[in-house]
């Protein structure tokens, strides 16, 4: 089993640009996740999905589309990207309250 | 809504000594799990243990191990016989088991842990 796994793993965007991450898991797990890490914050929820075709807002959604059309696949899109959303993203999938994180994406938005 | 706080942002223990992080939360509600996850300099995030509120017995995973005080809203990790393979960010997380917040992980800010040979 590849767990959770992250496309791309480092990406650099200009100001406007837009841009897809994919997280994939191969473990049927219902409940999956993104989160974002900054320097000193911890991990943050972006936007969080309960199973196929649902998803909804965390606590820092703005800027950020989510998409679950099938079970094993979460998309994070970012329409127009922002210097603020320079950050480490970092997907999840939970089963039983433990949640398997994958090797994250580093973006920077110039 | 739940808060997590870690006050130590950097810790460092000589090689085979124990070494305490400390984490404290805020929430009103009965039953959640506490979680400390570990992140290397590879960025990879990884579960280290994890205790159910309920549970009063402290949990333990080989060298690691928990003080759980729920009054007093605190979270310890001990790491005994400390490795260089300890070397990490250490992250202390909530999360609640009731309706709509169930699943959704709170994080502390992270404490850094250096182990010296």
């Amino acid at each position: 089993n590849a767990g959770v796994t992250q496309t791309p793993k480092f990406r650099v965007l200009k100001t406007g640009q837009s841009m897809t991450l994919l997280c994939a898991q191969d473990m049927n797990h219902e409940y999956m996740y993104w989160y974002r890490q900054d320097p000193g914050m911890g991990l943050r929820l972006i936007h969080y999905s309960v199973g196929e075709g649902t998803t909804a807002k965390g606590e820092v959604p703005d800027g950020y589309n989510v998409s679950r059309l099938k079970k094993q696949n979460f998309l994070l899109g970012l329409e127009s990207a922002a210097p603020s959303q320079t950050s480490v993203y970092f997907c999840a999938s939970m089963v039983r309250v433990t949640q398997y994180f994958g090797p994250g994406t580093r973006l920077l938005v110039l | 809504a739940q808060t997590v706080t870690q006050s130590q942002p950097e810790m460092s223990v000589q090689e085979a000594e124990t070494v305490t992080l400390s984490c404290t939360y805020d929430t009103s509600e009965s039953n959640y799990y506490l979680f400390w996850y570990k992140q290397p300099p590879s960025r990879q995030m990884i579960l280290v243990i994890r205790q159910e509120a309920y549970k009063q017995q402290n949990a333990t995973e080989n060298r690691f191990s928990v003080n759980f005080q729920k009054a007093a809203k605190s979270f310890s990790l001990k790491i005994s016989d400390s490795q260089l393979g300890d070397t990490a960010m250490y992250f202390c997380a909530f999360m609640s088991t009731g309706g709509t917040s169930y699943g959704k992980l709170t994080f502390g800010q992270g404490t850094i842990l250096t182990v010296h040979p």
